[in-house]
């Protein structure tokens, strides 16, 4: 069964870059073809997409968000990443990775999310 | 890119039907049949109960059910129970990038 796992810091001061990673267990990163993403809501808020990088390596992203988004995957360690450049206190948020099974936006499963408060 | 448009808020007996609206337009609902729902419950991470319009992933009672006409797509659930209490959201594939909805909560009553 697999599963991902959010992690890294959880409080980032403004003008910083906010550094996730989402580990994978229970399957490779590299088959089937799928691709990755990262989701984020901020609380009491609805969800809203950051991007996704394809099996190919190719990477998309929010249109809103695309300045200051990379996505990566390090095939070598099973998990893939997210970097946010110049946060503000709207970055604040509980930050989800996702496998995306088609590449065709809907996501299944989910980790459990991790809260990162953007704050001095 | 702007959210797609769900009601903030249905409500239903236990054992009736509700149905969640998610609008869009042609560049995302409307153009694609990659709508997907999810079910979140509070602190916790969504799930999947919809993609590709109508489609259940295992383990999803049939009691959930999804369809599209034109840029809005619906979710029904039938025979309401408690545990269905909880936030909605809709998504759509929509060229190279995703959009969500707004989320809609559904209380039964």
């Amino acid at each position: 069964q697999l599963q991902l796992q959010e992690s890294g810091s959880g409080l980032v001061k403004p003008s910083q870059t906010l550094s996730l990673t989402c580990a994978v267990s229970g399957g490779s990163i590299s088959s089937g073809g799928y691709s990755w993403s990262w989701i984020r809501q901020p609380p009491g808020k609805g969800l809203e997409w950051i991007g996704y990088i394809y099996h190919s390596g190719s990477t998309y992203y929010n249109p809103s968000l695309k300045s200051r988004v990379t996505i990566s995957v390090d095939r070598s360690k099973n998990q893939f990443s997210l970097k946010l450049s110049s946060v503000t206190a709207a970055d604040t948020a509980v930050y989800y990775c996702a496998r995306d099974p088609g590449g065709w936006g809907w996501f299944d499963p989910w980790g459990q999310g991790t809260l990162v408060t953007v704050s001095s | 890119q702007s959210a797609l448009t769900q009601p903030r808020s249905v409500s239903g007996s236990p054992g009736q039907s509700v149905t969640i609206s998610c609008t869009g337009t042609s560049s995302d609902v409307g153009g694609y049949n990659y709508v997907s729902w999810y079910q979140q419950h509070p602190g916790k991470a969504p799930k999947l109960m919809i993609y590709d319009v109508s489609k259940r992933p295992s383990g999803v009672p049939d009691r959930f059910s999804g369809s599209k006409s034109g840029n809005t797509a619906s979710l029904t659930i039938s025979g309401l129970q408690a545990e269905d209490e909880a936030d909605y959201y809709c998504c759509s594939y929509a060229g190279s990038h995703v959009v969500f909805g707004g989320g809609t909560k559904l209380t039964v009553l």
